[in-house]
């Protein structure tokens, strides 16, 4: 089935660093992507929608210029948290697939920001 | 509803019992509602997706049924075994081309 890598899985560093979380697709073209963050015993919350060749589609309360998401290519989309906080320590997950599929997931990655 | 809700929020239940869990949804705008199994360490994994309403889908011991007009879905878990703990999340999406995921039912067998 298709494949979604995530990387890193987990991370901690330091506060004001700037963090790239990197969402691939193995063995499919992904146009659509989306990253959401999961706050303790909270759902998955979408962040954005990320689409290849075009600017991301942020949800409402998301900061655009904290959490920059590229696309540039039909197999990856970053995403970088910029000079993270301890406020940004979350559970950051990526999908791809269009919105109408059930979406394929990477693994995760952890951010702790000390 | 604004929000998708599940219930029970955990379950704790024997091996060899059958279970069901809750999945309300907001029904306007309605497009298709789905189902993911989340296993510790692993990524969630599509189980269902449904879109009208009296669908009910089966994959082995597992199953769901949809009822659109009233916003909800059950998923049942038909002789449960160890291999079945997981945390199950439904989500929908809507016309506003959104998945909207609830909190998710946390099982242990």
């Amino acid at each position: 089935g298709a494949v979604v890598s995530q990387h890193p899985s987990w991370v901690i560093c330091k506060s004001g660093t700037s963090v790239k979380i990197e969402c691939r697709s193995l063995d499919f073209q992904a146009t659509t992507m989306f990253w959401y963050r999961q706050f303790p015993k909270q759902s998955l919350m979408l962040m954005a929608t990320s689409n290849e060749g075009s600017k991301a589609t942020y949800e409402q309360g998301v900061e655009k210029d904290k959490f920059l998401i590229n696309h540039a290519s039909l197999t990856l989309s970053t995403l970088t948290v910029t000079s993270a906080h301890p406020e940004d320590s979350s559970f950051y997950i990526c999908s791809a697939g269009t919105w109408e599929q059930p979406q394929h997931f990477g693994d995760g990655t952890r951010l702790s920001i000390l | 509803i604004l929000n998708v809700e599940q219930s029970p929020q955990s379950l704790h239940v024997q091996e060899g019992d059958s279970t069901n869990f809750t999945c309300s949804f907001p029904s306007s705008n309605f497009y298709a509602l789905h189902w993911y199994r989340w296993e510790t360490a692993k990524s969630p994994e599509a189980l269902f997706v449904m879109t009208l309403n009296g669908d009910e889908k089966k994959k082995g011991r597992i199953s769901a049924t949809l009822n659109t007009k009233e916003g909800y879905s059950y998923l049942y878990i038909k002789g449960s075994q160890p291999e079945d703990s997981a945390t199950y999340l439904c989500a929908s999406t809507s016309g506003t081309y959104k998945y909207i995921f609830g909190t998710g039912t946390r099982l242990k067998v």
